[in-house]
């Protein structure tokens, strides 16, 4: 029944590893986006995707890499992290890209 | 540019006293706009939209908010606080650019309810 899942939920990691996170939204949803929220609860878009296609991509380091094999996956890979890239990160879909966003739970990354 | 700003970062509450969390938007569009709850150690809920038409959105959990736009102001409030509302309040804009949108959010709103 869950609307927007990611995996994992934690992920403990050391500097310089590559990791991968993981969502699937079973809305039937178009649209798919990567949000990053910083230890002050900042909340900053990172990626959106519309029917597999990129259609945003901020101001992201070319570490960040993400991939939608398909309309219900968007997933994360991240190279060579770093201590900045300690945070929570969201997963959402929308029908739209203009219509309200569903959340998924969030993956906490903590780089040690 | 497009920007949302929430005054206040921490609002404490007795319960059952009524709240408003305020949240104040700059843009030069006509916009869609958005109040998301989260609640400790978990995703973004939403709350209530505002699309068109009455500028009175009620949502979920009891809560409404006023768009004005002559303000740019999109102000939440509930008569009525629980413990249970303590959370994290984040209001949001759909920023519309390149053909596409997505939402600013402003930096969030701690409302404590106290018993």
């Amino acid at each position: 029944d869950t609307a927007v899942s990611q995996t994992p939920k934690y992920l403990v990691t050391q500097m310089g590893n590559d990791k991968s996170i993981k969502c699937e939204q079973n809305l039937g949803h178009d649209t798919m986006y990567w949000y990053k929220q910083d230890s002050k609860k900042f909340l900053k878009i990172m990626f959106s995707y519309n029917n597999k296609e990129l259609i945003i991509n901020e101001t992201v380091p070319n570490r960040f890499s993400p991939k939608s094999p398909d309309k219900a996956h968007l997933n994360l890979h991240i190279n060579s992290l770093e201590l900045g890239d300690s945070a929570v990160y969201f997963c959402a879909s929308s029908r739209q890209p203009s219509t309200e966003q569903y959340f998924g739970p969030g993956t906490r990354l903590t780089v040690t | 540019a497009q920007s949302v700003t929430q005054l206040d970062s921490q609002v404490p509450v007795f319960e059952e006293a009524p709240v408003e969390l305020r949240c104040n938007y700059s843009s030069s569009v006509s916009v869609y706009l958005f109040w998301y709850v989260q609640y400790p150690n978990q995703g973004l809920q939403l709350l209530l939209k505002y699309l068109s038409g009455s500028t009175l959105v009620k949502g979920i959990n009891g809560f409404e908010a006023e768009f004005n736009k002559s303000q740019t102001s999109f102000h939440l409030r509930k008569p009525s606080v629980h413990i249970s509302d303590t959370a994290e309040y984040f209001c949001a804009v759909s920023l519309y650019r390149s053909g596409y949108s997505t939402l600013t959010f402003g930096k969030g709103t701690m409302l404590l309810v106290s018993p």
